[in-house]
């Protein structure tokens, strides 16, 4: 058990529709990464936060925000959802100084129909 | 655009067997790091390598980087089916952005 958490662990819902991913990094962490894991385009970073603060941005469609809370918990919305966007979402969380080892959660899979 | 190629992509290969997953990256980055996925499951991270040089075991598994040659290799020893498993290399990009390989899958047949 990494100590980062996600909810929820499944989704289903129909293309057009909006969802929102939850995650909680480990004690202490102030950073949250969020990665998309897809058939087609493997493991791909996606947008990191620090402290509240967008820190890194990666292929992360316009249709998808995310943002982090004062309690550092972070939240991953995708909105007008389309097939393509099925896939596992996992958070991960690091802490301070080297080596920024990042910790994943157990994702969520995210299914479009 | 940092690129990250492993190969092989799939490994099948018998118990008791020594075999070589390699790890290649296009720009000079200062992090290196391997994890290990089981169908479904989440990523469990197995060695952060920092330096030239640097060599890591734990158990079977051995990993080592040289950052001249932007290479870094995944060595087996004497597989055991608990290793099968699809094994991924990252490289940090900037800041602590990872770029993923593509991943090898292994499967150890007894």
């Amino acid at each position: 058990d990494s100590g980062v958490t996600q909810t929820p662990k499944h989704l289903i819902t129909a293309t057009g529709q909006r969802v929102t991913l939850r995650c909680s990094p480990r004690s202490g962490d102030l950073s949250v990464y969020w990665y998309q894991q897809s058939l087609d385009q493997g493991l791909q970073f996606l947008i990191q936060y620090y402290n509240g603060e967008e820190r890194a941005k990666g292929n992360i469609l316009e249709r998808f925000s995310a943002q982090q809370f004062p309690d550092l918990h972070s939240e991953l919305n995708l909105s007008s959802l389309e097939l393509g966007d099925s896939a596992l979402y996992f958070c991960a969380s690091s802490g301070e100084g080297s080596p920024y080892e990042q910790y994943f959660g157990p994702g969520t899979r995210l299914t479009v129909t | 655009e940092l690129k990250v190629e492993q190969n092989p992509l799939f490994l099948s290969m018998q118990e008791g067997k020594n075999y070589t997953i390699y790890c290649n990256y296009s720009t000079t980055s200062d992090r290196l790091y391997w994890y290990r996925q089981d169908p479904g499951k989440s990523l469990e991270s197995l060695f952060v390598l920092l330096s030239n040089g640097a060599v890591k075991q734990e158990g079977r598994l051995m990993a080592s980087l040289d950052t001249k040659a932007r290479l870094s290799t995944l060595h087996i020893t004497a597989a055991v089916h608990d290793l099968s498993a699809t094994y991924f290399c990252a490289v940090v990009e900037y800041g602590n952005k990872l770029v993923f390989g593509a991943g090898t899958i292994l499967r150890v047949k007894s």
